[in-house]
C-alpha cells in the first residue's frame, strides 16, 4: 500500500521558538492533504486541508498564522507551528489522499511534539 | 454534517473470547466507512473499510465489521481476541466521493489474560 512518512517522529522545542513538521507521500503523488491533532486520550481532530499549489483551508478555531501549512509539491506538506507553547504540545498526525476516486487517504506515523 | 458515535469508552475482554467495538455513524449519502488502530505514541494502522458490497468486511490481524444500513452502524468484531490486540480504536466515516474524514473518539481495548 501507499506510503506516508513525517519528520522528525518526536521533536522537543522551547516556548517561543518554531518548528517544522514534514509529510511525505513516498510512492505516490497527493493532491490533497490533511493535518490532524490529537491530544491524549482524545480523538484525532482535523486542523486544515492542504491542496498542492494553493492555501490550505483551516477548520473553524485553528489559527491559521499560528499553524503554517505549506503543500509545495505533490509529495511534500509541511506543517509550521510557530511561535509555540506549552498548550501546543500535542501529535500531529498529516494523511495523503490519492486525489481519484475512491480517494484513499494513508496516514502517516505522527509527531510528538513537546514544548517546554 | 458527519458524526460518528463511538459509545464505549474502554472494552475489556478476556483473552479467546470474542470482542466487539462499537460505532454508529451519521453521514448523507453512501458512507465510506474505516476502523483503524492506534498504540502508544503511534500513528493510525488502517483495519479495514467498507466502501460498498458485502456488508461483512474482513481485516487485518483477523478482525472485521458489520455494516448495517438499517442501524447505521459498522461494529468492529473478532472472534478470538489476543492480548496483542490491546489498543484504541477508532471508527471514522466520510461521505462517498469526499476526502473529508470525521473520527469517532475512540474505543481503548483491554483483552485481559
Amino acid at each position: 500500500g501507499a506510503v506516508v512518512s513525517q519528520h522528525p517522529s518526536r521533536v522537543i522545542c522551547k516556548s517561543g521558538t518554531s518548528v517544522k513538521i514534514e509529510c511525505r507521500s513516498l510512492d505516490f503523488q497527493a493532491t490533497t492533504m490533511f493535518w490532524y491533532r490529537q491530544f491524549p486520550k482524545q480523538s484525532l481532530m482535523l486542523m486544515a486541508t492542504s491542496n498542492e499549489g494553493s492555501k490550505a483551508t483551516y477548520e473553524q478555531g485553528v489559527e491559521k498564522d499560528k499553524f503554517l501549512i505549506n503543500h509545495a509539491s505533490l509529495t511534500l506538506s509541511t506543517l509550521t507551528v510557530t511561535s509555540a507553547h506549552p498548550e501546543d504540545s500535542s501529535f500531529y498526525i498529516c494523511s495523503a489522499s490519492i486525489n481519484r476516486p475512491p480517494y484513499e487517504q494513508y496516514f502517516g506515523p505522527g509527531t510528538r511534539l513537546t514544548v517546554t | 454534517a458527519q458524526s460518528v458515535a463511538q459509545p464505549e469508552d474502554q472494552v475489556n475482554v478476556a483473552e479467546g473470547n470474542p470482542l466487539t467495538v462499537k460505532c454508529t455513524y451519521s453521514v448523507s449519502g453512501n458512507p465510506y466507512l474505516f476502523w483503524y488502530v492506534q498504540y502508544p505514541n503511534r500513528g493510525l494502522q488502517f483495519l479495514l473499510k467498507y466502501i460498498t458490497g458485502d456488508n461483512l468486511v474482513k481485516g487485518s490481524y483477523g478482525f472485521e465489521a458489520e455494516f448495517n444500513k438499517s442501524q447505521t452502524s459498522f461494529h468492529l468484531k473478532k472472534p478470538s481476541a489476543l492480548v496483542s490486540d490491546s489498543a484504541l480504536y477508532f471508527c471514522a466515516v466520510r461521505p462517498g466521493g469526499y476526502q473529508k474524514v470525521t473520527f469517532g473518539t475512540g474505543t481503548k481495548l483491554q483483552v485481559i489474560p
